[in-house]
């Protein structure tokens, strides 16, 4: 029952690093999402995907890119990191879109100093 | 875009009680769900629930999209329900949820 698996739990960037966020989920959703939740707010979307190799912007794309080879991989990847970055970042996916239930990952705290 | 706006933002209550939890929305949607994120900063599904009513357990969910609000319901709270529930929104034809801005919830003994 692994569900949605984030890696790392944690990461500590310099500015300007990078690094790619890795999601994968083991339900066979078409439907991957991730997300940024800053401090004591709220879930703003940053890239969506309805299936494998196609992909799309959400709220808050910039300096983030993502990829979907596959079905059950999602990475996100982050260039040149910024304090501005400094989140928590959740992977979700879903059968059906608007459709049926999202399930989260258990997040990545990111720090960028 | 849609507007969606949670009350109270921060609620606490003693182990027992009961609270609702209020979502609206400024646009018709396709569905709404319910998340608890707890303590620790994990997500978890409560409920999907495009309209109508739905339970599990103590608690409860209602859905009026006609006249754009939800309401969560907590009978008999416990400390383990503490933690931020958020309701999230898809609207027409996009395949993404926009969230709430969520309710904290702190359950005293």
């Amino acid at each position: 029952n692994a569900g949605v698996t984030q890696t790392p739990k944690f990461r500590i960037l310099k500015i300007g690093q990078s690094m790619t966020l890795q999601c994968t989920q083991d339900m066979n959703h078409n439907y991957m999402y991730w997300y940024r939740q800053d401090p004591g707010m709220g879930l703003k979307l940053i890239y969506y995907s309805v299936g494998a190799g196609i992909t799309d912007k959400g709220e808050v794309p910039n300096g983030y890119n993502v990829s979907r080879s596959t079905t059950e991989d999602f990475p996100l990847r982050l260039e040149l990191a910024a304090p501005s970055q400094t989140s928590v970042y959740f992977c979700a996916s879903s059968a059906g879109g608007a459709f049926s239930p999202l399930h989260f990952g258990n997040g990545t705290r990111l720090t960028v100093t | 875009g849609i507007q969606v706006e949670q009350s109270p933002p921060d609620l606490i209550l003693q182990e027992g009680a009961n609270s609702t939890l209020r979502c609206n929305f400024s646009d018709s949607v396709n569905n709404l769900q319910w998340f608890h994120q707890n303590p620790w900063g994990q997500l978890i599904n409560l409920f999907y629930i495009p309209s109508g009513t739905k339970q599990n357990g103590r608690l409860s969910a209602t859905t009026v999209a006609t006249e754009r609000y939800s309401l969560l319901y907590i009978s008999s709270s416990q400390t383990t329900d503490s933690g931020v529930y958020f309701c999230a929104v898809y609207t027409g034809t996009a395949s993404k949820l926009t969230f709430g801005t969520g309710t904290r919830l702190q359950v005293t003994l």
